[in-house]
């Protein structure tokens, strides 16, 4: 079965502080993967994708992640946390066929 | 260009009645969702429409219908609303088969 697991429900960072963000996936086929930020009251908002042509994904706002099939694992990164990244995130499995699991959210928290 | 426009943005119910939640979208997505976001459980689907005409259930479609007679509207009905209901609701669509989802701002739901 196809699953989507995010390992923390809530992170939290100093601001100028590397965030890291993990997310585990289970699927017997190279899957579509995505992460979607949500801040207070707001809809969600595509960070990034990885649909195969590369392993790391470069999003916006200077978040990346990398697709790692021997750890099936697609963890967020970013170097240093800004205040503004302060939102709940989500890993996202498109199975195809217009089928999408998301995970149960992370929490991020940036301190000054 | 709105993307995708939801309305009400609030809205508060007693038990029984029923209401309208209206999800509009102005990109011609072939595809259109709908979510609800309960804390811890990240988003589960609702409905969902591949096109003007055909709508099929979701993870959570019980106490909700939809229907889709444009392109553009995907209305989501509540016919007699439950506390259990008590959620914000966010709609979506995407175009042919990426999993690039786009979401409206949400829609945040009490019943009394």
């Amino acid at each position: 079965a196809q699953s989507v697991t995010q390992l923390d429900s809530h992170v939290s960072v100093s601001e100028g502080t590397p965030v890291l963000l993990r997310c585990n996936y289970s699927s017997s086929y190279s899957p579509s993967l995505f992460w979607y930020v949500q801040h207070p009251n707001k809809g969600l908002q595509l960070l990034l994708k990885y649909t195969s042509a590369a392993t790391l994904v470069k999003g916006i706002n200077g978040f990346e992640a990398e697709f790692k099939k021997s750890e099936t694992s697609f963890h967020l990164t970013k170097p240093s946390a800004h205040m503004s990244d302060a939102a709940e995130y989500f890993c996202v499995f498109y199975t195809g066929g217009f089928k999408t699991i998301f995970g149960a959210g992370t929490r991020l928290f940036v301190k000054a | 260009n709105a993307g995708v426009t939801q309305t009400p943005k609030f809205q508060v119910l007693k038990t029984g009645q029923s209401m309208t939640l209206q999800c509009a979208q102005d990109m011609n997505h072939e595809y259109m969702s709908w979510y609800r976001q309960d804390p811890g459980m990240g988003l589960r689907l609702i409905h969902y429409s591949v096109g003007a005409g055909i709508t099929d259930q979701g993870e959570v479609p019980n106490g909700y219908n939809v229907s889709r007679s444009t392109t553009e509207d995907f209305p989501l009905r509540l016919l007699s609303a439950a506390p259990s209901q008590t959620s914000v609701y966010f709609c979506a669509s995407s175009y042919g088969t990426t999993g690039e989802l786009f979401f409206g701002e949400g829609s945040r739901l009490t019943v009394l």
